[in-house]
């Protein structure tokens, strides 16, 4: 089945400073989704990219399509300890079911 | 989050048990969905729903099995097959089976095998 590779796995960062997950995949996607899980919770949609190229804004989350449409990413800036929480894209190809990434667990220290 | 609602929380089973795990959605969604979560690593697809008595196998069935007999409800059953039953075990639905849906996860239920 499809896959899809999200990178880093964990990222600690200070509070204030930036962070950034990429998901890839080796095929081409129809659209992509990210979904926060905040520690001992359960995953929740925060946003579609369906367009090549295309990039969307959340406040400090700001999120991109890649033109091939086969990657993506999520940054936010001057992270917040309320960003805590680990960061899944997931992807749609063909087969119309969503492939979830590996999720990046983000920790910010005060 | 919202309108999905999963039980038990917290589910302990013995070696060669069978354990139903429950999940109820009143938004009206057609399609449900059965994922596992194991540490550090994302969810696997088990089972998916479209429609009322129909359901196909995801990426990872083997040792499970489910039920659609009304569209609210979506019971999932881990088997004593299961070898590896320990996880955390969300339920989704959406409003469609479509190219642009999104899901909405309930609060989840984690198994444990004594």
């Amino acid at each position: 089945g499809q896959q899809v590779m999200q990178i880093p796995q964990y990222q600690h960062v200070q509070e204030g400073e930036d962070f950034t997950t990429y998901c890839n995949s080796s095929t081409t996607l129809s659209n992509i989704q990210w979904y926060k899980q905040r520690p001992g919770g359960h995953p929740v949609f925060l946003i579609q990219l369906v367009k090549s190229g295309e990039v969307k804004k959340q406040k400090r989350l700001t999120f991109q399509f890649g033109e091939a449409k086969k990657n993506s990413s999520l940054h936010i800036t001057a992270t917040q300890t309320t960003d805590v929480g680990t960061y899944f894209c997931a992807a749609r190809g063909s087969a119309r079911q969503l492939t979830f990434g590996s999720g990046t667990q983000l920790t910010v220290l005060p | 989050d919202g309108g999905i609602t999963q039980s038990p929380k917290y589910l302990f089973r013995k070696e060669g048990q069978n354990v139903t795990l429950s999940c109820e959605q009143n938004l009206n969604h057609d399609a449900m969905y059965w994922y596992r979560q194991d540490p550090g690593q994302g969810l696997r697809l088990i089972y998916y729903s479209q429609i009322v008595n129909d359901f196909q196998k995801g990426d990872i069935a083997e040792g499970y099995s489910v039920s659609r007999e009304k569209k609210e409800s979506f019971p999932l059953t881990v088997t004593s097959a299961q070898k590896n039953p320990t996880a955390f075990y969300l339920c989704a639905s959406s409003h469609f089976w479509g190219n642009q849906e999104t899901q909405y996860f309930g609060p989840g239920t984690r198994l444990l095998v004594l």
